[in-house]
């Protein structure tokens, strides 16, 4: 089982333009989740999503952040119009089934904003 | 929602001393408490976690206690050692099927 792949592993955006993170989830993981990491702020809730459905997006910013999960293929958290205070690492976790309460987490996705 | 309150934002204890960190959360409906350890440069990962029916759980020189009725919860490193230097990180949910809310971390060093 490869693990919780996330790509890119780093991404530059200039401002106002348009980032794209990937997620693959664990084999037989159907639940993801997403969290921003800002030095000394600890793991911040996005959202929550499963198969073709957002379970909650109470974390995700109103305006520019949306975030999908579709029946084939990866989960995307889209950033648009990115500015500087999006810079953070952004960590994608699943877990099976909503079974189990335990995360599996990517290696993360370093974006800069320049 | 939730909020998970953590102390120290960093600890800084002498190799084989014990180490401890604490939490708080505010939603009483909360019944998974876990801690995820995170070295520098790479992803969080569980070390061990507990449930609201048990006060307490031990897993070799980690330990983690909850006292529901203050809504607060430990992790206890004994002998600590090098390798234990990282952030940690507490967590709290309501149920398998809720996101589950992380406290900002300690950051642990271990001294020689």
């Amino acid at each position: 089982n490869a693990g919780v792949m996330q790509n890119p592993r780093h991404l530059v955006r200039r401002r106002g333009q348009e980032a794209r993170l990937r997620c693959s989830p664990m084999k037989g993981h159907s639940h993801v989740y997403w969290y921003r990491q800002l030095p000394e702020e600890g793991l911040k809730f996005m959202v929550y999503l499963q198969k073709e459905n957002i379970i909650d997006e109470s974390g995700m910013p109103k305006e520019r952040f949306s975030a999908e999960f579709p029946k084939e293929g990866p989960s995307i958290l889209r950033i648009q119009q990115v500015v500087r205070g999006d810079s953070a690492a952004y960590f994608c976790a699943s877990s099976p089934n909503g079974k189990e309460e335990k995360l599996f987490f990517g290696s993360g996705t370093q974006l800069s904003v320049l | 929602g939730e909020n998970v309150e953590q102390h120290p934002s960093t600890l800084s204890v002498q190799e084989g001393d014990s180490a401890v960190i604490k939490c708080t959360y505010s939603d009483s409906a909360s019944n998974y408490f876990p801690w995820y350890k995170q070295e520098l440069g790479k992803r969080p990962q569980l070390i061990i976690d507990i449930r609201s029916n048990v006060g307490e759980k031990k897993d070799q020189r980690i330990a983690v206690t909850l006292n529901k009725t203050a809504k607060h919860f430990s992790l206890h490193i004994t002998e600590t050692q090098p390798e234990d230097s990282a952030v940690y990180f507490c967590a709290a949910s309501r149920n398998r099927d809720d996101k589950i809310i992380f406290g900002k971390g300690t950051r642990l060093h271990i001294l020689p």
